[in-house]
């Protein structure tokens, strides 16, 4: 069982909708949980970390954590086309400084 | 910007012939990092190093070495390329500054293609 499992997509929506982006991991040590969003032929950059459970809110995007079930999910309220990108999800385990990272959904949003 | 180059950018290789792919830092972070993306698998840590001459394997080091000789630099050397090793390679570096959040700063990549 790989360690952060994530949907590959594609994932295609219209403009203005909400997008959902899940995760699921197996290792419960992880602690800080991210996302990062790539455009293409670009590097990732980090769009918002969360430590434990609970929800973090930042402008159009809301990250939530259920540490419970060991799911993650990534939220964006009125999607943009410029939101068009791969979001990969990321998991840091503080005691083995690793940072494990899911397969990458790729979203296009569509104007 | 998070002052991190790699280099080449791109390069063709054939299958056997060495290949050393650089990344530079000008952060003076401790923690470097190479990874490789392909399509399916997300990214996959090679190597990493947590300062001067102290590396470690990842999950996918088999075919790469690697050395870290000044702070700044951290090179991916693939000793007989194949074409299995066709991938963006993608340095990142990991701040420390604060929280330890684990967040790591990515290069732009290389891509290579090994023939």
């Amino acid at each position: 069982q790989k360690e952060v499992e994530q949907d590959p997509g594609p994932l295609s929506v219209p403009e203005g909708a909400i997008v959902s982006l899940n995760c699921t991991y197996s290792n419960s040590a992880f602690q800080y949980f991210m996302w990062y969003r790539q455009y293409s032929r670009k590097g990732p950059e980090l769009l918002m970390y969360t430590y434990s459970s609970g929800n973090k809110e930042d402008g159009r995007f809301t990250a939530q954590v259920d540490k419970s079930s060991k799911y993650i999910s990534l939220f964006i309220r009125d999607s943009q086309p410029s939101d068009s990108a791969t979001y990969l999800c990321a998991h840091f385990w503080q005691g083995a400084q690793k940072l494990v990272f899911g397969q990458g959904t790729r979203l296009t949003i569509n104007p | 910007d998070a002052g991190i180059t790699q280099s080449p950018r791109h390069k063709v290789t054939e299958t056997g012939t060495p290949v050393t792919l650089r990344c530079h830092q000008t952060e003076n972070h401790r923690y470097m990092y190479w990874y490789r993306q392909d399509p399916g698998h997300g990214l996959r840590l090679i190597h990493y190093s947590y300062g001067v001459k102290d590396t470690d394997k990842g999950e996918v080091s088999d075919g790469y070495s690697v050395s870290r000789s000044k702070t700044e630099d951290f090179l991916l050397t693939l000793e007989s390329a194949t074409s299995s090793q066709t991938s963006v390679y993608f340095c990142a570096i990991r701040g420390l500054a604060g929280e330890d959040t684990g967040e790591l700063f990515f290069g732009e990549g290389s891509r290579l293609t090994v023939l």
